[in-house]
C-alpha cells in the first residue's frame, strides 16, 4: 500500500531534550516536505527537500533540522525542543514539484507535546 | 504571507452549496485545495494552475484567478461526507512546491 508513514505518533517530552520523528514514503517520490498545524494558522511549512541531499527552508525553519541522505526517508530533528514547539506535524511526499507530480500525500501526523 | 480564507466557518444542511474563497496579496503560480477531516491528514483535492482554469472533482470544483490572485471553492449539493476543515495552499513560483497554506475553513454539513 503506497503511504507516508510517521513515528512516534504522540510524544511527549521536556524541554531541551533532543528528538527525532521520523518520515518515510514508499512511492518512489522525490519531493518530501515537513510541516506544523496550529489551532488557527493552518499548516507552516518547515522545511522541504527536492531529493537527496537537497533541503531547504520553508516558512518556519527555526529550531529545526533535516536530513534527506535516503528517498524515501526524510527526519525531522528538534535538537534543542522548547514549548511552542508543541504542535501537531505533518510529513508530506510528492512525485515531483508542481504542477505535474504536485498532489501531496500526507502521514498520519505527530503529535508533539513539549513541556 | 498566508493566503486568506473566508468564510472560517460555515455551517450547511444536506443538499445546500457554498463558497470557500483563497486570496494571496502575491502573484501565484498555482492553487491547491485539500480537505482535512477531524484527527486525520489532509487530503488533496486539486490543483489549479494560472490562466483561470475551472477544475472539478464530483460535486466540488473551483476557479482560480490570477489577476486576482484569487481561488474559490464550489461545493454544490452538499453531503454530510463533505465536513471538515479545507485549505487553500499557495504556490508563488514553480519552484519546487513550496506551498503557502491559509488558516482554513471549517465546514460542518448537518442531516
Amino acid at each position: 500500500e503506497a503511504q507516508v508513514t510517521q513515528n512516534p505518533r504522540y510524544l511527549i517530552t521536556v524541554t531541551g531534550k533532543k528528538l527525532t520523528v521520523t518520515c518515510s514514503q514508499n512511492m518512489n517520490h522525490e519531493y518530501m516536505s515537513w510541516y506544523r498545524q496550529d489551532p488557527g494558522l493552518g499548516l507552516r511549512q518547515i522545511y522541504y527537500s527536492m531529493n537527496v541531499e537537497v533541503t531547504d527552508k520553508g516558512d518556519v525553519p527555526e529550531g529545526y533540522k533535516v536530513s534527506r541522505k535516503e528517498k524515501r526517508n526524510f527526519p525531522l530533528i528538534l535538537e534543542s525542543p522548547s514549548p511552542n514547539q508543541t504542535s501537531l506535524y505533518f510529513c508530506a511526499s510528492s512525485l515531483a514539484p508542481s504542477p505535474g507530480g504536485g498532489e501531496q500525500f500526507f502521514g498520519p501526523g505527530t503529535r508533539l507535546t513539549v513541556l | 504571507q498566508q493566503p486568506v480564507q473566508s468564510p472560517q466557518a460555515v455551517i450547511l444542511r444536506e443538499g445546500e452549496d457554498a463558497v470557500i474563497n483563497c486570496s494571496s496579496s502575491k502573484a501565484l503560480y498555482s492553487v491547491h485545495w485539500y480537505r482535512q477531516k477531524h484527527g486525520e491528514a489532509p487530503v488533496f483535492l486539486m490543483i489549479l494552475l494560472k490562466g483561470g482554469e475551472q477544475k472539478g472533482h464530483e460535486k466540488i470544483s473551483a476557479s482560480f484567478n490570477e489577476k486576482k490572485q484569487q481561488s474559490s471553492l464550489y461545493l454544490t449539493a452538499s453531503q454530510l461526507s463533505y465536513s471538515g476543515t479545507y485549505f487553500c495552499g499557495t504556490e508563488r513560483g514553480n519552484a519546487g512546491n513550496m506551498l503557502t497554506f491559509g488558516g482554513g475553513t471549517r465546514l460542518m454539513v448537518k442531516p
